[in-house]
């Protein structure tokens, strides 16, 4: 069950502290994404990456930073400004980005706490 | 932007009944309208999506419906099984309109399919 993998799948943070959540893909695919699941809100997308080495704001940017220095990695860092982020994160990724509606494949996860 | 509501949040169900699920959008522009199921555990997965060009799609037991002039789209599941139990997200997006494949999700609804 390749393809997409998150690390860890669980995680805790302590308060001010920064932590970043793994996404390595071993698809080709050029665009990746990170959601936010929280229960009964579906999933809000964070930031996403069309290409190497560029990324925009999703809705929901602000106390996140990613970078995408490689085409199969794009770390998320949740930083201390983010004040609730105890949530369920999800990595995707896509063929392309770009004015396309493709499939997503998403990673298994990973479950951030507050200690 | 857009804004995508899913109902019901939960569904419980007979074995072998239809389960229907239902969303709406926002924006009269969206073009293109996936669901996705999550197993309990398991990352999102693509089971059917539908473009605005045609009224339903089919796929054995699911099938999709679009109503664009209601703006509202349905996720239709017939003789149910155990394994339809799952949370199912809808989406929606406009490619022409937002680059990066950018998708706005419903809430979920969580389906539970009693033998």
């Amino acid at each position: 069950d390749g393809g997409i993998t998150q690390s860890p799948k669980y995680l805790f943070r302590k308060e001010g502290q920064n932590v970043t959540l793994s996404c390595e893909q071993n698809l080709n695919h050029d665009a990746m994404y990170w959601y936010r699941q929280d229960p009964g809100q579906g999933l809000r997308l964070i930031y996403y990456s069309q290409i190497v080495n560029d990324f925009q704001k999703g809705d929901i940017a602000e106390g996140y930073s990613v970078s995408r220095e490689k085409k199969e990695s794009f770390p998320l860092t949740v930083t201390s400004a983010q004040k609730n982020p105890t949530a369920f994160y999800l990595c995707a990724s896509s063929i392309q980005g770009g004015n396309t509606n493709e499939k997503l494949f998403f990673g298994s996860g990973t479950q951030l706490s507050v200690l | 932007g857009e804004n995508v509501e899913q109902h019901p949040s939960t569904l419980s169900v007979q074995e072998g009944d239809s389960a229907v699920i239902k969303c709406t959008y926002s924006d009269s522009a969206s073009n293109y309208f996936p669901w996705y199921k999550q197993e309990l555990g398991k990352r999102p997965q693509l089971i059917i999506d539908i473009r605005s060009n045609v009224g339903e799609k089919k796929d054995q037991r699911i099938a999709v419906t679009l109503n664009k002039t209601a703006k509202h789209f349905s996720l239709h599941i017939t003789e149910t099984q155990p394994e339809d139990s799952a949370v199912y997200f809808c989406a929606a997006s406009n490619a022409a309109k937002a680059a990066g494949n950018k998708l706005t999700f419903g809430g979920g609804t969580r389906v539970l399919v009693k033998p």
